[in-house]
């Protein structure tokens, strides 16, 4: 199957700097990519909407400026949490889709956020 | 489909029983479903997939129903092992929208 690849799988950053998470698909070209977050025993909640060469379309609640999207080749989709703070301690996911947006939904390994 | 939810359902089963995980939608004009299951630790993992024109879909192990009536679709999984342990959820999608996911189901196997 597809393979969506997530770098770092975990990361503790202190208070106050900033934290850059990629996801690569590895054998398919995304032109759309999901970020999701997820705290623990409860289900994945979507962030935003990550569109190769144009903005990204962030959910309601979930602030542009501290999460960062950049989609800037058909393979890549960064999030970058800015002046992060404890309470973005979580566990982040991206995923894409196969042959368009009506394809399957594959996801990569998450990363785990520990802000100390 | 449910909105997040705030507490894992749990469902225990022995080795070698079948689990049945049992999902509840609301879109109506959804017309594409997916079971994943998490392992701790680690991003879903897709399992299986259904489109609305269907009823049933087999699998290794595994079976989907979708009974589109009641909006209603179960994951079976069919002589469990303790390598299923994990959460499972369902997901539902329409056309070219987004995922929306359940609120998950814990299944714990026991030898």
């Amino acid at each position: 199957g597809a393979v969506v690849s997530q770098h770092p799988s975990w990361v503790i950053c202190k208070s106050g700097t900033s934290v850059k998470i990629e996801c690569r698909s590895l054998d398919f070209q995304a032109t759309t990519m999901f970020w999701y977050r997820q705290f623990p025993k409860q289900s994945l909640m979507l962030m935003a909407t990550s569109n190769e060469g144009s903005k990204a379309t962030y959910e309601q609640g979930v602030e542009k400026d501290k999460f960062l999207i950049n989609h800037a080749s058909l393979t890549l989709s960064t999030l970058t949490v800015t002046s992060a703070h404890p309470e973005d301690s979580s566990f982040y996911i991206c995923s894409a889709y196969t042959s368009g947006g009506s394809g399957k939904a594959f996801f990569g390994q998450g990363t785990r956020l520990t802000v100390v | 489909g449910e909105s997040v939810g705030l507490h894992l359902p749990t469902l225990s089963v022995q080795e070698g029983d079948n689990s049945i995980i049992n999902c509840a939608y609301s879109n109506s004009a959804s017309d594409y479903f997916i079971w994943y299951k998490q392992e701790s630790g680690k991003g879903p993992q897709f399992i299986i997939d259904i489109r609305s024109n269907m009823d049933k879909r087999q699998g290794q192990r595994v079976t989907v129903l979708l009974n589109k009536t009641v909006k209603h679709l179960s994951l079976q999984i069919a002589a469990t092992q303790p390598g299923d342990s994990a959460v499972y959820f369902c997901a539902e999608k329409s056309g070219y929208s987004t995922l929306t996911f359940g609120k998950g189901t814990m299944l714990l196997v026991s030898p």
